[in-house]
């Protein structure tokens, strides 16, 4: 069973609708990070959160809105989504972003129609 | 160039049989390689951190080259459990964030 938690595990989203992505760890990790995931390709990071400051954001188009609101969760907000942003939406936690190595959530398999 | 490169497969390999897949880097300042493994429709767990020395365990061996720049997994005696998708992941001094290769689709056959 994966430590970090998602909710929830399927989303089926109209392009007008605005829905969020939760994300919890209790594992005291102060890196947490979004990652978008297309079928048969490799997880492409959006965001990184350190210490609960948005630390990166790999361009991400602004329909997509990460929130940290403690060192445990983390939200992203979707807004005017596009059938492209059909994807599998996985967050992760590490011990700090110098920490390699990443706890992956189950993931929330998203659908826009 | 791409910083982490992996054969997409698929590798479809009979039960018992030994496999190996190698994943080539581009940065030299490479400093942290791992394996991760992922099942269809599920998230990316890590299998094993790749270290300079090698290791091992249990089944699997990874394997660092720092001078060819790749790393590699070697799996003994297959299981159908093992069928997966295996991803390389390097993470560069300095940066943030860790590179994924694409990943290798592995199929074990009965």
């Amino acid at each position: 069973d994966t430590e970090v938690t998602q909710t929830p595990k399927h989303l089926v989203m109209g392009m007008t609708n605005k829905k969020s992505l939760k994300c919890e760890q209790h594992m005291g990790h102060r890196a947490m990070y979004w990652y978008k995931q297309k079928a048969k390709k490799p997880p492409e990071l959006m965001f990184v959160y350190s210490y609960e400051k948005l630390s990166i954001n790999e361009s991400v188009p602004s329909r997509f809105s990460p929130e940290c609101p403690n060192s445990s969760l983390l939200n992203l907000h979707l807004h005017a989504l596009q059938p492209e942003d059909s994807a599998l939406y996985l967050c992760a936690s590490s011990q700090a972003t110098r920490n390699e190595k990443l706890f992956f959530g189950s993931g929330t398999q998203l659908s826009v129609l | 160039r791409k910083e982490v490169e992996q054969d997409p497969g698929p590798f479809n390999v009979p039960e018992g049989a030994t496999v190996a897949f190698n994943c080539t880097y581009s940065n030299s300042a490479s400093q942290s390689f791992f394996w991760y493994r992922q099942d269809c429709r599920k998230e990316p767990k890590l299998l094993m951190s790749v270290y300079s020395s090698g290791n091992e365990d249990g089944r699997f061996t990874a394997q660092l080259n720092r001078a060819s720049q790749y790393i590699s997994l070697l799996i003994r005696d297959s299981k159908l459990s093992d069928s997966a998708t295996y991803l390389c992941v390097v993470k560069v001094t300095g940066a943030n964030n860790l590179f994924f290769g694409t990943g290798t689709r592995l199929t074990v056959i009965p």
